[in-house]
């Protein structure tokens, strides 16, 4: 089984750069969400995606979308960066059915906006 | 709003010193809450997931339960290997909540 894995590993943009983050679902798993985690807090919810459709949204601004492919993958684009999305980005699979939202994580891309 | 809180947010053990972590939280609709462990700079692994209160799930030296309002990560007579932040999250329809982790430090 093949777990989450997400690319690249480090980034290093600068202020008003674009960006585009990728993941791997673990096999068999049809739903991704994408986290934004700053340094000493937990992980925020920016959205998830299932049957390649925006499925849930956090409190971010639509400079942040994302893409899910036929194939489970997905991509999280961040349109004019700003500082202070410097960050550990993480993308999380699971398999979307009633009752359970159990999700597996990758290792996370670190964002660094200078 | 919704709110998931842990406590402390740090905590210092020596090896073999039992305790337990809290995550209280309020939310309109929980659909489960889950705990992971994460080590510095990775992602975080999966734990436990708990659905309802009075539900407890154990694995190795960790003990998991639920409560309407909060749910307790007990860590019996843990190693150093445990070392790591504790994250809690509930799941309110689509909507993953975090709490800020609970730093686990355990000296030998």
């Amino acid at each position: 089984e093949t777990g989450v894995t997400q690319s690249p590993t480090h980034l290093i943009k600068t202020r008003g750069q674009q960006v585009t983050l990728r993941c791997s679902s673990q096999s068999g798993h049809n739903t991704v969400s994408w986290y934004q985690q700053a340094l000493g807090q937990g992980p925020q919810f920016i959205f998830q995606y299932y049957r390649e459709e925006e499925n849930g949204r956090g409190n971010f601004p639509p400079r942040f979308s994302g893409l899910q492919f036929p194939n489970y993958s997905s991509e999280l684009n961040v349109n004019a960066l700003e500082l202070d999305d410097s960050a550990l980005y993480l993308c999380a699979s699971s398999f979307r059915f009633a009752g359970t939202n159990e999700q597996f994580f990758g290792p996370g891309t670190r964002l660094t906006v200078l | 709003e919704d709110q998931v809180t842990q406590s402390p947010e740090a905590l210092r053990l020596q090896e073999g010193e039992s305790s337990s972590l809290n995550c209280s939280y309020t939310v309109s609709g929980l659909r489960g809450l889950f705990w992971y462990r994460q080590d510095p700079g990775k992602g975080p692994e999966f734990l436990f997931t708990l659905y309802s209160a009075g539900e407890e799930k154990e694995k190795e030296r960790l003990k998991a339960t639920l409560t309407k309002k909060e749910s307790f990560l007990h860590i019996t007579a843990p190693k150093p290997e445990d070392s790591a932040t504790y994250l809690c999250a509930v799941d309110n329809n689509n909507d993953m909540r975090f709490g800020a982790g609970t730093r686990l430090t355990v000296k030998p």
